[in-house]
């Protein structure tokens, strides 16, 4: 019930495109719902993040969408860019008073934008 | 700003090692988390810590131990090492336990021969 399922597992778009990636969930207590890009060598930095009350968030080229009835959210990327290139991490967590917010992750997506 | 520094950055051990990987927060940030992200896959919460107490732990043997000291700082150390335990170790950090935003290191690779 804690899993958070990702696809696709990898994903080609050209110059200008649309990435889509889309996450899904099971538990219904998850109440924030983060996007993170990694790139080779580095940690995941955060992108983007929207909670359950909220259906679109959008910041720049980057946008997530959240169904919540369906338990699922996606990340739209926009005119996307060779710089873009990278792994996806969606993720999910429970906020609960006292604890640690543990993020657990999809198993990510690897975009590459080709020029 | 200095972001979350991790050490070493890469590092090889045989199998029945033991391993400690260094963390330091982000200045200011007084919870650090581990995480570990075996290659292809997406990061695993071990451990977080406040304040010097664990305030979470997440499905790992007891193998897997940490601590985090007065300056925030943080270990992990990790006992008998097996060779699924080569993976990508990262360290984030966070203002608080409940917070939402985490800064992640670049990790600590650690490979089990």
């Amino acid at each position: 019930q804690q899993q958070v399922k990702q696809s696709p597992q990898s994903l080609i778009v050209q110059k200008g495109g649309i990435s889509i990636i889309n996450c899904a969930y099971e538990n219904t207590a998850f109440d924030y719902f983060p996007w993170y890009q990694q790139f080779p060598g580095k940690g995941p930095a955060l992108l983007i993040a929207i909670r359950p009350d909220v259906s679109e968030k959008k910041e720049g080229r980057f946008t997530i969408s959240f169904n919540k009835s369906a338990k699922q959210f996606s990340l739209h990327i926009m005119d996307s860019q060779p710089g873009d290139s990278a792994t996806y991490f969606c993720a999910a967590s429970i906020g609960t008073s006292g604890s640690a917010r543990q993020l657990t992750f999809g198993s990510g997506t690897q975009l590459t934008v080709l020029p | 700003d200095a972001g979350v520094t991790q050490s070493p950055t890469h590092l090889i051990k045989t199998r029945g090692q033991h391993v400690t990987l260094r963390c330091s927060p982000i200045s200011g940030h007084k919870s650090v988390s581990w995480y570990q992200q075996v290659l292809g896959q997406g990061p695993q919460f071990i451990f977080q810590y406040y304040e010097k107490e664990e305030r979470g732990r997440g499905n790992f043997p007891d193998r897997f131990s940490a601590r985090q000291f007065p300056n925030y700082s943080s270990e992990l150390n990790v006992n008998a090492l097996l060779l699924g335990d080569s993976a990508l170790y990262l360290c984030a950090s966070s203002q608080d336990s409940g917070a939402n935003v985490l800064t992640f290191g670049a990790g600590s690779r650690l490979t089990v021969l």
